[in-house]
């Protein structure tokens, strides 16, 4: 159990188009859905946190109108990367967790390359 | 805040050796939990290991057990019998019990390297 999905695996796109990254909680409701950053040889950066029907609550530095967060439903947070450019490639990571639990189940990464 | 330090980059171990790791962390609160996690090549975040600061019995999964030090605010991590699948990145993970969203502050990460 307690499986998290992420789509695409890797995307490659041109600077200034924008990119959505689907995290999905395949088997359990996620009441709260984490987005991290993460650079090569690196730890993972918290970018901002969702719960589900509400506004996405970001960390210092992260540029809301930048990162795009959508946590629609128990069971899916969509991040949007809006007018990529070439900084912004990073290897992206989502992670889910149910109230009440202490643990965060991580989706497999989404590599994004922008040109 | 709280800080969580891992002061080894990286570990060599050779197979069926043991290797421990060490993380210790800055807190100021007395309820929280304290994970490992660890993200092979495919960077697949995976959940090792995780203790509740309130027990005092460390926690242990098959090859792999914890040495919580609650006043020291040390929390290693001991990797028995290193296998060949154990080589990747450790991280040492921090999780306060009152925040309700659960946030977690991570180390910088610690390389196993396993030698056959």
């Amino acid at each position: 159990g307690a499986v998290v999905s992420q789509h695409p695996s890797w995307v490659i796109c041109k600077s200034g188009t924008s990119v959505k990254i689907e995290c999905r909680s395949l088997d359990f409701q996620a009441t709260t859905m984490f987005w991290y950053r993460q650079f090569p040889k690196q730890s993972l950066m918290l970018m901002a946190t969702s719960n589900e029907g509400s506004k996405a609550t970001y960390e210092q530095g992260v540029e809301k109108d930048k990162f795009l967060i959508n946590h629609a439903s128990l069971t899916l947070s969509t991040l949007t990367v809006t007018s990529a450019h070439p900084e912004d490639s990073s290897f992206y990571i989502c992670s889910a967790t149910l109230a009440g639990l202490e643990t965060q189940y991580f989706g497999p990464g989404t590599r994004l390359l922008v040109l | 805040a709280q800080t969580v330090t891992q002061s080894q980059p990286e570990m060599s171990v050779q197979e069926a050796e043991t290797v421990t790791l060490s993380c210790t962390y800055d807190t100021s609160e007395s309820d929280y939990y304290l994970f490992w996690y660890k993200q092979p090549p495919s960077r697949q975040m995976i959940l090792v290991i995780r203790q509740e600061a309130y027990k005092q019995q460390n926690a242990t999964e098959n090859r792999f057990s914890v040495n919580f030090q609650k006043a020291a605010k040390s929390f290693s991590l001991k990797i028995s019998d290193s296998q060949l699948g154990d080589a990747a990145m450790y991280f040492c993970a921090y999780r306060s019990a009152p925040d309700s969203w659960g946030k977690l502050q991570f180390g910088a990460g610690t390389q196993v390297v396993v030698t056959p």
